[in-house]
């Protein structure tokens, strides 16, 4: 039981160039959120995706575009990546009413 | 403009002392409230949370207090220890009860240190 996984753990990026982070989940839960983390700004929140098949704007959307692939995937893409989006990336996953478990973390820099 | 707002910013404990961490919110459709800590390099993880039908909701060293009228919540960390150095978020959610999921509000985190 992995939990929650992310990939890459590290990805360095050129101004423009474009990527996804992949994240799944073994927990059968329905919902699923994408979060960056910058200091002093604790976690925001991307998009989410409350069940297979839907997905949402979060807090700070632009620039970013995601896919619910099925119950267990749930990707961001990076279409045209900017130094500003240089963060921490954390995806999570929780199921009705319950606590959100979250991923190890992806560490992107835009130069 | 930050829906959670937390305080403060960082913490430094003497090993033994209480650390307390402080949240204010004003929307009163917040109906749970967890308490995620961190560890350097990993993702956050529950500590401890609580709704709003009670004050005080305690495990083991650490406890929420809870003010429904003042709109604030507060973690305290009792006899405090060098493995208690983390960064602490407080957050809140709409969700907790009603819906399908629970869209979390985070605050800004504090970055404790416990001295030996």
């Amino acid at each position: 039981n992995a939990g929650v996984t992310q990939t890459p753990k590290f990805q360095v990026l050129k101004t423009g160039q474009s990527m996804t982070l992949q994240c799944a989940q073994d927990m059968n839960h329905n919902s699923m959120y994408w979060y960056r983390q910058d200091p002093g700004m604790g976690l925001r929140l991307i998009y989410y995706s409350a069940s297979e098949g839907t997905t949402d704007k979060g807090e700070v959307p632009n620039g970013y575009n995601v896919s619910r692939l099925n119950k267990r995937e749930f990707s961001l893409r990076l279409e045209s990546a900017a130094p500003s989006q240089t963060s921490v990336y954390f995806c999570a996953s929780s199921a009705r009413m319950a606590e959100q478990f979250f991923g190890p973390g992806t560490r992107l820099t835009v130069l | 403009q930050q829906q959670v707002k937390q305080s403060p910013q960082s913490l430094i404990v003497q090993k033994g002392g209480i650390s307390i961490i402080n949240c204010a919110y004003e929307n009163t459709a917040f109906d749970y409230f967890p308490w995620y800590q961190q560890f350097p390099g990993k993702g956050p993880a529950l500590l401890i949370a609580i709704r709003p039908d009670v004050s005080e909701k305690k495990e083991g060293r650490f406890t929420i207090s809870f003010n429904k009228s003042a709109k604030q919540f507060s973690l305290h960390i009792m006899d405090s220890q060098p493995g208690d150095s983390a960064t602490y978020f407080c957050a809140a959610s709409p969700g907790g009860v009603r819906y399908n999921f629970n869209k979390f509000y985070f605050g800004s985190g504090t970055k404790l240190n416990v001295k030996p």
